[in-house]
């Protein structure tokens, strides 16, 4: 088992360009979540797509950043244009929703893109 | 609506003592609960999960921890800390439909 991965590991970039990051979920997996981790609110839910269908955005900051999930292998994060507070750690994690309720489903995570906006 | 609090963001450990990492949570409907733990530089790590069976739950790495629904606790142990348990770990509650919410982690030390 491969596991989520996730890239690039690390991205450094400038201020007001484009940023895209990508992710494989695991194979089978149906629920797909990114995360933001900084030192100041820890980690945040940004989106969750169940069957590459979006779910809750509601964790997204701005108009800014955007997620794709064209099919049940790929996911996108789009960050643009980025600014220095957008820099964090950005987790993708996967799971298999069984879709009843009260059913649990842990979470799989990546190791994570490290970005740091200039 | 769902929150996590974990009380200590550091606990400093000797190696060999007892470790406790405190979880209080707050959840309208009956929760699933997790620990996770993330080493440097890598993504978070399941490490027990609550899900409405036994209330003592057993994980890797020697950790337990026990839920206990009229205090809203699910502290996290070890009876001996090993170098190796060194990390931040983060506790979780989840919602119906698997969205996690995690607590703000709690740093773990363990001392020669």
């Amino acid at each position: 088992d491969a596991g989520v991965i996730q890239s690039p590991r690390h991205e450094v970039t400038e201020m007001g360009q484009e940023v895209t990051l990508r992710c494989k979920p695991i194979s089978g997996h149906n629920s797909l979540f990114w995360y933001r981790q900084t030192m100041m609110r820890g980690l945040e839910l940004l989106i969750y797509f169940n069957n590459n269908v979006p779910i809750d955005d509601s964790g997204m900051p701005e108009d800014r950043f955007s997620a794709k999930m064209p099919n049940a292998s790929f996911s996108t994060l789009k960050i643009q244009p980025s600014e220095p507070r957008d820099s964090a750690v950005y987790f993708c994690a996967s799971s298999l929703d069984r879709g009843q309720l009260g059913v649990e489903s842990p979470l799989h995570f990546g190791n994570g893109t490290r970005l740091t906006v200039t | 609506a769902q929150s996590v609090t974990q009380l200590g963001s550091h606990v400093s450990v000797s190696e060999g003592a007892l470790v406790l990492l405190r979880c209080n949570y707050s959840s309208s409907v009956p929760p699933y609960l997790f620990w996770y733990v993330q080493y440097p530089n890598q993504g978070l790590q399941l490490l027990l999960k609550y899900t409405s069976a036994a209330t003592l739950v057993k994980g890797i790495n020697g950790f337990e921890a026990e839920f206990k629904k009229s205090e809203t606790s699910f502290h996290l142990t070890k009876p001996s800390a090993h170098m190796s348990d060194a990390a931040e770990y983060f506790c979780a509650v989840s919602s119906f439909y698997g969205k996690l919410t995690f607590g703000q982690g709690t740093i773990l030390t363990v001392h020669p």
